[in-house]
């Protein structure tokens, strides 16, 4: 089975330019999340959602982020206009509805903002 | 709410040796448990989880880790330590109530020598 799958998984971009980046859940899973992880703050919680609604957006660092899911299978989040310290990896993450179910996380997009 | 401290952002041991990796958590209501490895440049793996059931979780690559109410902790461990289970750890914690997502603790990088 496939999991979860993002792009880029690398990018480097002039500050102020946007920055998109797409995910695409295990097909099934109820939640999809967006995470962040840089050096001084670990992986962080963006938002996430449930059955494509955003359930909780309250780690999304500024108006600068947005995030969407249009359906079940695609996700974006993106940066308008970036700076550099957005810089991080974001990881994308999907996981079935129920109790304790682990979470898969995809390779992550590798985000370089100069 | 949930958090998780990891004890000691690195550990390093010979090879053969034992790995303790160490993880306590908080949570007022029943936790869900998880150990996380991060090989460089990847994404996050699943190395085990503890979701009430036996309160010794074995997982993969030869790691386990036990779940201690009482000292409300869920260590993981090793008996022999292979170059390869060089990586950067994570344990995290979610529950049924409230936010749905895992929250992280800050990682220990695990160092092998040879």
């Amino acid at each position: 089975d496939a999991g979860v799958i993002q792009s880029p998984r690398h990018e480097v971009t002039e500050m102020g330019q946007e920055v998109t980046l797409r995910c695409k859940p295990i097909s099934g899973h109820d939640y999809l999340f967006w995470y962040r992880q840089t050096m001084m703050r670990g992986l962080e919680l963006l938002i996430y959602f449930n059955n494509n609604v955003p359930i909780d957006d309250s780690g999304m660092p500024e108006d600068r982020f947005s995030a969407k899911m249009p359906n079940a299978s695609f996700s974006t989040l993106k940066i308008q206009p970036s700076e550099p310290r957005d810089s991080a990896v974001y990881f994308c993450a999907s996981r079935p509805g129920g109790s304790g179910n682990t979470i898969y996380f995809g390779e992550g997009s590798w985000l370089t903002v100069v | 709410a949930q958090s998780v401290t990891q004890l000691g952002s690195h550990v390093s041991v010979s090879e053969g040796a034992l790995v303790l990796l160490r993880c306590n958590y908080s949570s007022s209501v029943p936790p869900y448990l998880f150990w996380y490895v991060q090989y460089p440049n990847q994404g996050l793996q699943l190395l085990l989880k503890y979701t009430s059931a036996a309160t010794l979780v074995k997982g993969i690559n030869g790691f386990e880790a036990e779940f201690k109410k009482s000292e409300t902790s869920f260590h993981l461990t090793k008996p022999s330590a292979h170059m390869r289970d060089a990586a950067e750890y994570f344990c995290a914690v979610n529950t049924d109530t409230g936010r749905r997502a895992l929250t992280f603790g800050s990682g220990t990088r695990l160092q092998v020598q040879p």
